[in-house]
C-alpha cells in the first residue's frame, strides 16, 4: 500500500519569504516522487522529481525538494517566494508494482499557497 | 509537440444526458490516465491505459462511467447517464514508457451537469 499526506492545506507567507510545504509518503516499494503545481483553471505543471538518483532535485521557479528516506518526507521549499508563486501544490508518489506495467500512483490533497504582498 | 490535448474545455449539460470527453495524448506516450478533480475529494485516479489496453478500472466510480482507447493516439471517457455529482474538472495525462518520467497533463475539461 502507499499513501501521500500533504500536512497542510493552506500555507501563507510574505513575498520574499522561504517556502515550505511538507509531505510525508508510504510506500511498500521503491517509489519516485513527484511535484506538481496547478494555477487556478490550469492543468498541472511538473515542478520537479525524484527517481532515485540524487536525493535534493531541483526545479522549475526555484523550487527544490530533498528525498529524506528515513523520515519519509518530501518537502518543497523556496528560498523566496514570488507573487506568481500563488497556486495550489501536489505531491505524489508513484511505485510499479508489477513487472507488466502496472503502476499506482496516489496524488496528496494539495496545499494551497497564498502569497501576502 | 501540443502536449495532452483535451476535448472540450468546458461541458454543460442536463442530468440524464450522456456525455464524452475526448484526450489525445503526447505521440508515444504509452501511458494514459483519466483523473477527476473535484473540491471534496481532491484528484482521483479513475482509470489508466497502458498500450491501448485498460490495467486498473478500480477508481471508475460506477457503471455509468466508461472509458475506451481504441488506438494510441485517442480516448473517450463516457458518462451515461449524468448526474449533478459527477461535475467535476476531468483531467487526462499521458507519459512515456521508460521508467522514471512524469506525467504530462491536458488542460482538463471543467464539466458541469445541471
Amino acid at each position: 500500500a502507499q499513501s501521500v499526506t500533504q500536512l497542510d492545506s493552506h500555507v501563507s507567507v510574505s513575498e520574499g519569504t522561504p517556502v515550505l510545504l511538507r509531505c510525508n509518503y508510504s510506500s511498500s516499494y521503491s517509489p519516485s516522487l513527484f511535484w506538481y503545481v496547478q494555477h487556478p483553471n490550469k492543468g498541472l505543471q511538473l515542478l520537479l522529481k525524484y527517481t532515485s538518483a540524487a536525493t535534493l532535485v531541483k526545479g522549475i521557479n526555484g523550487f527544490e525538494a530533498e528525498f529524506k528516506k528515513s523520515e519519509t518526507s518530501f518537502h518543497l521549499t523556496k528560498p523566496s517566494a514570488h507573487m506568481s508563486d500563488a497556486a495550489e501544490y501536489f505531491c505524489v508518489v508513484r511505485a510499479l508494482i508489477s513487472n507488466f506495467g502496472n503502476e499506482k500512483l496516489t496524488f496528496g490533497t494539495g496545499t494551497r499557497l497564498t502569497i501576502i504582498p | 509537440d501540443a502536449g495532452v490535448i483535451q476535448s472540450p474545455r468546458h461541458e454543460v449539460t442536463e442530468m440524464g444526458q450522456e456525455v464524452t470527453l475526448r484526450c489525445k495524448p503526447i505521440s508515444g506516450h504509452d501511458y494514459l490516465f483519466w483523473y477527476r478533480q473535484t473540491m471534496m475529494r481532491g484528484l482521483e485516479l479513475l482509470i489508466y491505459f497502458n498500450n491501448n489496453v485498460p490495467i486498473d478500472d478500480s477508481g471508475m466510480p460506477e457503471d455509468r462511467f466508461s472509458a475506451k482507447m481504441p488506438n494510441a493516439s485517442f480516448s473517450t471517457l463516457k458518462i451515461q447517464p449524468s448526474e449533478p455529482r459527477d461535475s467535476a474538472v476531468y483531467f487526462c495525462a499521458s507519459r512515456p514508457p521508460t521508467g522514471n518520467t512524469e506525467a504530462f497533463f491536458g488542460q482538463g475539461t471543467r464539466l458541469t451537469v445541471v
